[in-house]
C-alpha cells in the first residue's frame, strides 16, 4: 500500500524559505505511470496545487508561485521536494503531497496526512 | 487558466437525503475532472476520477456525471459519515491543476 509522508519545519519567519520532504513507501517513486504534486490548504480555504514533478525531474509549478517555487525528486530515496521562497503570512497552510495518475483520468491519490506551516514574527 | 466553481458552498441535510453538487468549468475540460471528501483534521479523498469513474473502495451511493464545463456529484442516501466539504478538481490542460472552492455539507 503505497504511503506518502511530509516532513520539514513547521514554524518559519516571513522572506525565509520553505523547504518541505515527501517520503514515499510502499512503492516506487520511478514509476512512469505517475507524476507527483503538492498541494496546499490556507486555514479554512480551499486547495491550491503547488506543482508537480516526475521521476525524471521533469516540473510544472503553478503560474502564480513560479517565480517562489523549485521542486526535485531523489530517487535513490524515494523522496522528492518542496522549496518556497521568500515567504509571507499568505503562505500558511496545510502542505500535502500526493500521487498524481493521469491515465484513465487525472486524480491525486494517494495523499499524505499534511503538515502545518506557519509564518510569523 | 481553468476556473471551478462549485455550487453550493455549504448545504444543510438530513441522513438519508439525496444531495447534489455543482462544479461549472469556465471552458470545456471534456470529462478530466475528479471529487474529493475531506473531513476536518484530514487529507482529501478521492471519490470519483475521470467525471463518472468510482474510486475503488468508494461507496456505491456516491456517483459523478457531466461533461465539458458542467459536472455533478451525488450521494443518493447521505450517512453520518458523509457530512464533510467536497471538492472537485480539473487537469484538462495538463499538468495545469486547479481545485474548486469546495462545498460543505452539515447536519441539518
Amino acid at each position: 500500500q503505497l504511503q506518502l509522508h511530509e516532513s520539514g519545519p513547521g514554524l518559519l519567519k516571513p522572506s525565509e524559505t520553505l523547504s518541505l520532504t515527501c517520503s514515499v513507501s510502499g512503492g516506487s517513486i520511478s514509476s512512469s505511470s505517475y507524476h507527483w504534486g503538492w498541494i496546499r490548504q490556507p486555514p479554512g480555504k480551499g486547495l491550491e496545487w503547488i506543482g508537480s514533478i516526475y521521476y525524471s525531474g521533469s516540473t510544472y509549478y503553478n503560474p502564480s508561485l513560479k517565480s517562489r517555487v523549485t521542486m526535485s525528486v531523489d530517487t535513490s530515496k524515494n523522496q522528492f521536494s518542496l522549496k518556497l521562497s521568500s515567504v509571507t503570512a499568505a503562505d500558511t497552510a496545510m502542505y500535502y503531497c500526493a500521487r498524481l495518475g493521469y491515465e484513465g483520468g487525472a486524480r491525486f491519490d494517494p495523499w499524505g496526512q499534511g503538515t502545518l506551516v506557519t509564518v510569523s514574527s | 487558466d481553468i476556473q471551478l466553481t462549485q455550487s453550493p458552498s455549504f448545504l444543510s441535510a438530513s441522513v438519508g437525503d439525496r444531495v447534489t453538487i455543482t462544479c461549472r468549468a469556465s471552458q470545456g475540460i471534456n470529462s478530466y475532472l475528479a471529487w474529493y471528501q475531506q473531513k476536518p483534521g484530514k487529507a482529501p479523498k478521492l471519490l470519483i476520477y475521470a467525471a463518472s469513474t468510482l474510486q475503488s473502495g468508494v461507496p456505491s451511493r456516491f456517483s459523478g456525471s457531466g461533461s465539458g464545463t458542467e459536472f455533478t456529484l451525488t450521494i443518493s442516501s447521505l450517512q453520518p459519515e458523509d457530512f464533510a466539504t467536497y471538492s472537485c478538481q480539473q487537469l484538462s490542460s495538463y499538468p495545469r491543476v486547479t481545485f474548486g472552492g469546495g462545498t460543505k455539507v452539515e447536519i441539518k
